[in-house]
């Protein structure tokens, strides 16, 4: 079955460094997703893309994140320079359509602490 | 801002007993999905309800989507060790493709 594949599955980085986290999203899906989930908390949309530009993004999405597709697999989110606060579970997710939508799978996810 | 809210945060049951988390936006939405996250795990899509009033039924659990299209619920009938985790609505406004996911309902099922 296809699934999402997330790497790394665990980051610890220390404040004020840059981390990439990158996903490789199902191949034939079109809309891809970031989202966040703090520890024991609800699951926090950060960004959608869609045709290799952002089609929607939340507060959270500050100027310390972006995001690229930077060939025809890896779908990546860098965040410039980490807070303590940006400790989370960062999940990706891609799904085939986008507001008619159909499922999103999510990849396993990757833990990032920042110290 | 958009906010789905869940009821309730926390559910203990003992097994073989029902369960039902409630899910309510503040605003109307087109769709609204259930996913499911084990614990440690990552959500995991349940079902999509799209029309007004629709119930959907899975086995043992039944969604609805309220004639407003402002709220929902699961149901788990008969709950086994197997439910165990925690179920998140998601609400797709009527514009854009932003799901909005609800704050979630924990389910632990006691045997």
């Amino acid at each position: 079955e296809p699934e999402v594949t997330q790497t790394p599955s665990h980051q610890v980085t220390q404040m004020g460094q840059e981390v990439i986290l990158r996903c490789v999203p199902i191949s034939n899906h079109l809309y891809f997703y970031w989202y966040r989930q703090i520890l024991g908390q609800k699951v926090e949309f950060l960004v959608s893309f869609y045709n290799n530009e952002i089609s929607e993004k939340s507060e959270i999405f500050d100027d310390q994140f972006s995001v690229e597709r930077p060939d025809g697999s890896n779908f990546t989110l860098k965040i410039r320079s980490t807070k303590l606060e940006d400790s989370a579970m960062y999940f990706c997710a891609s799904s085939f359509t986008g507001t008619l939508n159909t499922e999103a799978f999510f990849g396993q996810g990757t833990r990032l602490t920042v110290v | 801002g958009q906010q789905v809210m869940q009821i309730p945060q926390y559910q203990h049951v003992q097994e073989g007993e029902d369960f039902t988390t409630y899910c309510n936006s503040s605003t109307t939405l087109s769709n609204i999905q259930w996913y499911k996250q084990r614990p440690g795990g990552h959500p995991v899509f349940l079902i999509q309800l799209v029309k007004s009033g629709e119930v959907k039924k899975q086995k043992r659990l039944t969604f609805q989507f309220g004639e407003a299209k402002k709220n929902s619920s699961l149901h788990i009938t008969a709950t086994q060790t197997t439910d165990v985790g925690t179920y998140f609505c998601a609400g797709l406004r009527d514009t854009g493709n932003q799901f909005y996911f609800g704050t979630g309902t924990s389910l632990t099922v006691i045997p």
